[in-house]
């Protein structure tokens, strides 16, 4: 039920755009997206909920297909503050609450 | 506001032992999450309490329980320590409807060692 990111890890350049993916094999209700940095504790970057609602941060940007279980996140113009392993988060309608295997990002000058 | 605060941050035990860990939410949150974090399995959703009740549980083994008391600060407790329950153990709060539809706030971990 832990849902599958990919990639596993992605090393872009300053500048360089990148995609996560996160897929499910359960019908969902949310999914989440965090990302952690080394040693330190997650951080909420957006929830995007059934129905088309989402909360997050103006700067990231992400979508979820309802029908395929499906989200992905799009980072864009990539930073060197961007680095960090992201997780996606996903509920379903049982109200369980499952993290997703990580995608490591890492970004160079 | 402060943010969510765990207590110890480091903690060393030895098998069979067993162990309490802390966490205090962000005043005004109600729903507080646990989460064992260790580099194979990732992020595993433990528990989590809401109004001093357990609301939704995850595939943990009884060995790990919790309680959450009036003032919304949590507890978890691990019985029997094994050598696998060495991890990150993170808390996270949000401000009530949960981990399903709420942004989380996470603290910074407590770093159980099992020799």
């Amino acid at each position: 039920q832990q849902p599958v990111q990919s990639p596993q890890a992605v090393i872009l350049r300053e500048g360089e755009d990148a995609v996560i993916n996160c897929s499910s094999s359960k019908a969902l209700y949310s999914v989440h997206w965090y990302r952690q940095k080394h040693g330190e504790a997650p951080v909420f970057l957006m929830i995007l909920l059934k129905g088309g609602e989402q909360k997050g941060h103006e700067k990231i940007s992400a979508s979820f297909n309802e029908k395929k279980q499906q989200s992905s996140l799009y980072l864009t113009a990539s930073q060197l503050s961007y680095s960090g392993t992201y997780f996606c988060g996903t509920a379903n309608t049982g109200n369980q609450f499952y993290f997703g295997t990580g995608t490591s990002l890492t970004v160079i000058p | 506001k402060a943010g969510v605060t765990q207590t110890p941050r480091y903690l060393i035990k030895t098998r069979g032992q067993q162990v309490t860990l802390s966490c205090s939410p962000i005043s005004g949150h109600r729903s507080v999450s646990w989460y064992q974090q260790t580099p194979g399995q990732g992020l595993q959703f433990l528990f989590e309490y809401f109004s001093e009740t357990q609301r939704n549980k995850g595939n943990f083994p009884g060995r790990f329980s919790g309680r959450q008391f009036s003032n919304s600060r949590s507890e978890m407790n691990v019985s029997t320590l094994e050598l696998g329950d060495s991890a990150l153990y993170l808390c996270a709060s949000s401000l009530g409807a949960g981990p399903v539809t709420d942004t989380q706030y996470f603290g910074p971990g407590t770093r159980l060692t099992v020799l």
